[in-house]
């Protein structure tokens, strides 16, 4: 049983290298997201989409890149990494509705050089 | 717009004591709310919810009511464990402008000693 799955666990870019951060869940579910967590922050919302083709802007898009071309897959492109940018990862998959649980993934740690 | 307000940490108990950590909510219309627990090394996982008005939500002894007239969704245990030792997010899921999204506060500390 799957869940979510993301890849790497650990990635360090140097400044201005672009990478993909992949996500892909086994349950079928609308909904997905890509969150970042920092110190003192909670979790972010970047991007989310609500189904295969939609995609929307969450707090805080700038720097990344979604696509969601199916159900499975929703992958986080960095375009050109910053600093700011080294966080921990957590992509999340649920139903569409108000009271639907989100699954996690494990996270990915990136540090940008 | 939505937001969650939580109890600033990190909190510090002994094994066997009561814990409380506080979660307060804004938000139009009829939100869900939730807890989460992330342990070391881990993503998040649900803890609870509760979906409307006066509901409890309760699971491994911890539990939280939705005071919709304090905006309120506190969570309880009675005896910590060493094993609860975790971070723990209090967020809200609502529904009309904000596309079902996640709120999250933004996490509890809380170490349990033996």
């Amino acid at each position: 049983n799957a869940g979510v799955t993301q890849t790497p666990k650990f990635q360090v870019l140097k400044t201005g290298q672009s990478m993909t951060l992949q996500c892909a869940q086994d349950m079928n579910h609308e909904y997905m997201s890509w969150y970042r967590q920092d110190p003192g922050m909670g979790l972010r919302l970047i991007h989310y989409s609500v189904g295969a083709g939609i995609t929307d802007q969450g707090e805080v898009p700038n720097g990344y890149n979604v696509s969601r071309s199916t159900t499975e897959d929703f992958p986080l492109r960095l375009l050109s990494a910053a600093p700011s940018q080294t966080s921990v990862y957590f992509c999340a998959s649920s139903l569409y509705g108000t009271n639907t649980e989100a699954f996690f993934g494990q996270g990915t740690r990136l540090t940008v050089v | 717009g939505n937001s969650v307000t939580q109890m600033e940490g990190p909190v510090t108990l002994s094994e066997e004591a009561f814990l409380t950590i506080n979660c307060t909510y804004t938000a139009t219309g009829y939100p869900s709310l939730f807890w989460y627990v992330q342990y070391p090394g881990e993503g998040l996982q649900l803890l609870l919810k509760a979906t409307k008005a006066d509901d409890k939500g309760s699971n491994k002894g911890f539990e939280a009511t939705y005071r919709k007239e304090t905006t309120s969704f506190h969570l309880e245990k009675g005896s910590v464990q060493v094993s609860d030792s975790a971070v723990y997010f209090c967020a809200l899921r609502n529904s009309g402008g904000s596309n079902y999204k996640l709120t999250f506060g933004k996490g509890t500390l809380l170490t349990v000693n033996p």
